[in-house]
């Protein structure tokens, strides 16, 4: 199975300020078509997960230009700029190339 | 708008069954596979099920010979079948859409215990 390794677990943060979170995984999630089929997910408190970036880069609908997601083979990385209180909350990468799916264990988002 | 709403769950005992439910509506449900996925309390996100478009299936190794992914897609229906149930099966089990859990549904709780 595809091991998904999430940094830091968990992140202290002021308003405003700007944080990355690291996903590293076990095998490349380069896909035989050439696509990279990793995201990255959202759940707030009490909440469902909700998508934010799909296939490394892509902004979902509605997702601020604050949301940024780079990387390529097995090192992936969310950007989130001038963290905003609704941000707040646990993020999951996710790969989708290989079965089974696989999530990393999370990186939870608090206010300093 | 894409909705998918699970139901079924609840408290039963170790080695009992339960079937779960989804149902799905705003796309078009025969055109898309579909995943189950489960949190435990407190814990992170768990893949279980996944069943394409045209019924193949792949489970995760923890529930393979256990659990059952199906659908129905005259009902707009997604199902896991849970059987021979284990503590370690208590979780919020939510259904997914399968473009990249690009939608979820709100999840059904399932707690096995005596």
């Amino acid at each position: 199975d595809v091991v998904m390794t999430q940094t830091p677990p968990s992140l202290s943060v002021a308003i405003g300020q700007s944080v990355s979170i690291s996903c590293k995984s076990s095998q490349s999630l380069v896909y035989s078509d050439g696509k990279t089929y990793l995201h990255w997910l959202l759940q707030s408190s009490g909440r469902s997960p909700k998508r934010l970036i799909y296939q490394v880069s892509n902004l979902d609908s509605g997702v601020p230009d604050r949301f940024s997601g780079t990387g390529s083979q097995k090192d992936f990385t969310l950007k989130i700029s001038r963290v905003e209180a609704k941000d707040l909350g646990v993020y999951y990468c996710a790969q989708t190339t290989h079965f089974p799916n696989t999530f990393g264990a999370g990186t939870k988002l608090e206010l300093k | 708008a894409v909705q998918l709403v699970e139901s079924g769950g609840g408290l039963v005992q170790p080695g009992k069954s339960l079937k779960l439910s989804c149902s799905a509506s705003g796309f078009t449900f025969s055109s898309y596979g579909m995943h189950w996925i489960r949190q435990a309390p407190g814990k992170g996100l768990d893949w279980v099920a996944y069943i394409s478009s045209s019924s193949g299936t792949v489970y995760a190794d923890a529930v393979k010979e256990r659990f059952t992914i199906s659908r129905d897609n005259a009902k707009n229906t997604l199902y896991l079948q849970l059987n021979s149930l284990k503590s370690e099966d208590t979780a919020i089990y939510y259904c997914a859409r399968s473009d990249w859990f690009a939608y979820w549904g709100q999840g059904t709780l399932v707690t096995v215990s005596s």
